[in-house]
């Protein structure tokens, strides 16, 4: 079945920091998609990517999907306490009507 | 208003019991979902409906059973009870089509602690 890895599992970063989160595919992906769940709350969605190599910006958030659309990364810039929580990539692949989530990297921001 | 919500929010119980988890939905989505989070934070799908049909049904033992009485509601009753039952199980609901799984909304969860 397809698998989604998502590394590292846990990152502490300095305010100000940079971070970067990535997740693989076992499989070519039809899209993907990126969630926050900050400590205590529910997953939101954050951003679906669709194109191969396509590159999405939110303010300070940075999505990229790979060329071969089995790898994606997330990128903060400057972090912020607020970006504190758990980042999970959600891939889909062919036909398959659910999307299977990667294990998620918990950001932890020091003030 | 509550676009996804589900109760109860929290759910202590001793094992061998069973108990139930409801969900509503109220934006007009097609298809709900049931996930299982651990303690390690990773997501499972265990259940999906579409349109009342059941269209995903992951290894999730029998004692699980989900029910979908119209398109905006999606339970979960849980029979005999086990310690590794214990998780936060979330509902969540999306539109979707063949091209597109359509973005998640999920509810707030439910924390299951089994004694």
């Amino acid at each position: 079945g397809q698998q989604v890895m998502q590394i590292p599992q846990y990152q502490h970063v300095q305010e100000g920091e940079d971070f970067t989160t990535y997740c693989n595919s076992s499989t070519t992906l039809s899209n993907i998609q990126w969630y926050k769940q900050r400590p205590g709350g529910h997953p939101v969605f954050l951003i679906q990517l669709v194109k191969s190599g396509e590159v999405k910006k939110q303010k300070r958030l940075t999505f990229q999907f790979g060329e071969a659309k089995k790898n994606s990364s997330l990128h903060i810039t400057a972090t912020q306490t607020t970006d504190v929580g758990t980042y999970f990539c959600a891939g889909r692949s062919g036909s398959a009507r659910q999307l299977t989530f990667g294990s998620g990297t918990q950001l932890t921001v020091l003030p | 208003d509550t676009a996804v919500s589900q109760t109860p929010k929290y759910l202590v119980t001793q094992m061998g019991n069973d108990k139930s988890i409801k969900c509503e939905q109220n934006l007009g989505h097609d298809t709900m979902y049931w996930y299982k989070q651990d303690s390690k934070k990773f997501l499972k799908i265990m259940f999906s409906y579409n349109n009342k049909e059941l269209i995903i049904n992951e290894t999730v033992p029998n004692r699980f059973s989900p029910k979908s009485p119209d398109k905006a509601h999606l339970n979960l009753h849980i029979n005999s009870l086990e310690l590794g039952d214990s998780a936060v199980y979330f509902c969540a609901s999306s539109h979707l089509t063949v091209a597109n799984t359509g973005e998640l909304f999920f509810g707030e969860g439910s924390r299951l602690t089994v004694l």
